[in-house]
């Protein structure tokens, strides 16, 4: 039944060593997103896929980048996590992006930098 | 620009009390708008959507109604539960896509 995948749920790495985080969807939907949550905090949209068509946010840090190999799967790379980067990570998809199309998220990654 | 404004929480009701939650919003166009629940440590969850005018938003006793002359996406239980205990995030999206979230409000229900 699990529409929007999120793999690991819990994530530890250390300062500066790359991490990947990984989301899959069951939905074969065109859009699929990424944002960052901190504690307290609304999700904060770092980029999205629509189909291969990448749409960088200006402000996301180059630090941050994306893949998205086919339709069901994309992927956070953090290439030297900070201890600010330290959030919930939240995955995404949406049919296609016309404003009735609801959003439908995953169950988020955990991401603890030591 | 385009923005949402969620009154400040904690909110912090007895079991079966009346909860309303007030959602403002500011945006060109027509938006639809959208309700979210995040229950700790998980993701979120599509609560209620309205697409135009005077459309009623509802789904497990929350309901919301889409009020252009005040702007407002008003959420609105009668009951409250202890399992509602929840961050709830008040959201528009315009034609191009992006999903525009409010701070947030969190509910905390006692038996």
């Amino acid at each position: 039944d699990a529409m929007v995948i999120q793999n690991p749920r819990y994530q530890v790495t250390q300062f500066g060593k790359p991490v990947t985080l990984s989301c899959s969807q069951t939905l074969n939907h065109n859009v699929m997103y990424w944002y960052q949550q901190k504690s307290s905090q609304a999700p904060k949209l770092l980029f999205h896929y629509y189909d291969k068509d990448f749409n960088n946010e200006a402000d996301t840090p180059d630090n941050f980048q994306s893949r998205r190999p086919n339709t069901s799967f994309c992927f956070l790379d953090i290439r030297s996590p900070g201890l600010g980067d330290a959030a919930m990570y939240l995955c995404a998809t949406s049919r296609d992006l016309g404003r009735t199309y609801e959003q439908y998220f995953g169950p988020g990654t955990r991401l603890t930098v030591t | 620009g385009n923005s949402v404004t969620q009154m400040e929480g904690p909110v912090t009701l007895s079991e079966e009390a009346f909860l309303t939650i007030n959602c403002t919003y500011t945006a060109t166009g027509y938006p639809s708008l959208f309700w979210y629940v995040q229950y700790p440590g998980e993701g979120l969850q599509l609560l209620l959507k309205a697409t135009k005018a005077d459309d009623k938003g509802s789904n497990k006793g929350f309901e919301a109604t889409y009020r252009k002359e005040t702007t407002s996406f008003h959420l609105e239980k009668g009951s409250v539960q202890v399992s509602d205990s929840a961050v709830y995030f008040c959201a528009l999206r315009n034609q191009g896509g992006k999903l525009i979230f409010g701070q947030g409000t969190e509910l905390s229900v006692k038996p």
